[in-house]
């Protein structure tokens, strides 16, 4: 099972740009890396995805790394609303689909 | 989006008897969908995952007779935690697909039992 690295919290102004590293050094050639999100006491909640090159959408930019094992969600400008758990994962054909959680990032916006 | 609803979003209910929960896409079909329990700060742990028209496929550790899971249709699954006890009380959580491992997931608003 590859396995994401991601930091257990981050704290950034409001306003502010966000970067939310993760860590997956065995990702394989076929693996997505997505992003969700959790705010408090709700489902999580989809934030963007790639295979390889860097993807925007109106929530966030994701830029991932050209050799593959990291990459860095982008929050342009963050808001209060912007604070929850963030999880990043490797979605691929070798996985049965399951998506699988590891402990996230937890991010703290500071007003 | 596609959009997953959960019922109840809350549930209180006595030792001993059964909870039935109920996750629904509502303007897709999801031939599979999976069930996450989670605890008080701590992340989502996958329970099982659920075909449309065959028998649950569950994770190591997790107890079939215990938490039942019915996907009768391609638009309803049902978890159904049976003889509840309080430390089954948690957050439950459900997710549908619409394709495969290189589009989003959806999931739905979760379902806080309690277990008193």
């Amino acid at each position: 099972d590859a396995k994401t690295t991601q930091p257990n919290s981050m704290e950034s102004n409001e306003e502010e740009p966000v970067h939310l590293p993760c860590n997956h050094s065995t990702i394989s050639g076929t693996d997505y890396i997505h992003w969700y999100r959790q705010l408090p006491s709700q489902g999580p909640e989809y934030v963007i995805h790639g295979l390889t090159s860097n993807v925007n959408n109106r929530m966030a930019s994701l830029a991932i790394a050209e050799d593959r094992k990291s990459s860095t969600l982008i929050l342009h400008r963050a808001t209060l609303r912007d604070a929850a758990v963030y999880y990043c994962i490797l979605r691929g054909v070798n996985r049965d689909d399951k998506i699988i959680f590891g402990k996230g990032t937890r991010l703290h916006i500071l007003p | 989006g596609a959009v997953v609803s959960q019922h109840p979003s809350w549930v209180i209910c006595k030792s001993g008897t059964s909870v039935k929960i109920e996750c629904r896409s509502l303007d897709f079909q999801a031939t599979t969908m999976f069930w996450y329990r989670q605890f008080p700060k701590q992340s989502l742990m996958l329970m099982a995952t659920s075909n449309e028209g065959s028998k649950a496929t569950y994770e190591q550790g997790v107890e079939k007779d215990k938490f039942l899971i019915n996907h009768a249709s391609l638009t309803l699954s049902t978890l159904t935690v049976t003889s509840a006890h309080p430390e089954d009380s948690s957050f439950y959580i459900c997710s549908a697909r619409v394709g495969g491992y290189y589009t989003e997931a959806f999931f739905g608003q979760g379902t806080r039992l309690t277990v008193v």
